[in-house]
């Protein structure tokens, strides 16, 4: 069985500022692990994802997140908060055969001018 | 190339009623998976699609039901519904490809039951 936990539902960042989103999951199989973003009344969409290889993954509009097997994380970060990032963001796991996906309740994010 | 769309953008109904909730894939997408979100909750599995078969189910009950057709669009059929019905229901698309599984999420479909 697998399962996300999301630490946070809410937070706040001044502009300019780190932006840390935490994600721990639990799989009994090797994970796909997925970041997605939801702005309002829009529908989901990918910011990156871990399937294999290279523990730290680049997506979109400068984020990244890192795999830690050890920790059973895959936290999301950017190095500096823009105003538009403002949103709610959701970890998401699934199995290697991409049947079944479970998110998280997601993490709503706020950038303070 | 176009995205994921979702048809009605809002729908009422009334508790017990039925709603079929419509679903056009992205182009060149084999696979759809239907999503529940209730209000401040993350979205909820409720089956996939591949080539027409139901190819994984959440634990959601037998009044949801679905359809996949050969150009890949997908309903979601839902009986005798009820108030705790009410959600976004989201369907996303993906490529039946090993390595890949992104899903390309539509817009929704807001359903409210009174």
């Amino acid at each position: 069985a697998q399962s996300v936990t999301q630490l946070g539902s809410h937070v706040s960042v001044s502009e300019g500022a780190l932006v840390l989103l935490r994600c721990n999951y639990s799989s009994s199989v090797p994970p796909y692990l997925f970041w997605y973003v939801q702005y309002p009344n829009q529908g989901l969409q990918l910011l990156l994802k871990y399937t294999t290889g290279a523990t730290l993954v680049k997506g979109i509009n400068g984020f990244e997140a890192e795999f830690k097997k050890s920790e059973t994380s895959f936290h999301l970060t950017k190095p500096s908060a823009h105003m538009s990032d403002a949103a709610e963001y959701f970890c998401a796991v699934s199995d290697n055969t991409g049947n079944q996906f479970y998110f998280g309740t997601g993490t709503s994010l706020t950038v303070i001018p | 190339e176009t995205g994921v769309t979702q048809s009605p953008t809002h729908l009422i109904k009334t508790r017990g009623q039925q709603v079929t909730l419509r679903c056009s894939s992205q182009s060149g997408h084999n696979t759809v998976s239907w999503y529940q979100q209730a209000l401040g909750q993350g979205p909820q599995f409720i089956f996939q699609y591949y080539r027409e078969e139901e190819n994984g189910r959440g634990n959601f009950p037998p009044r949801f039901s679905g359809l996949q057709f050969p150009n890949y669009s997908s309903e979601l059929n839902v009986n005798a519904l009820e108030l705790d019905d009410s959600a976004l229901y989201l369907c996303a698309s993906s490529k039946a490809l090993i390595g890949s599984y992104e899903q390309y999420f539509g817009p929704g479909t807001r359903l409210t039951v009174t």
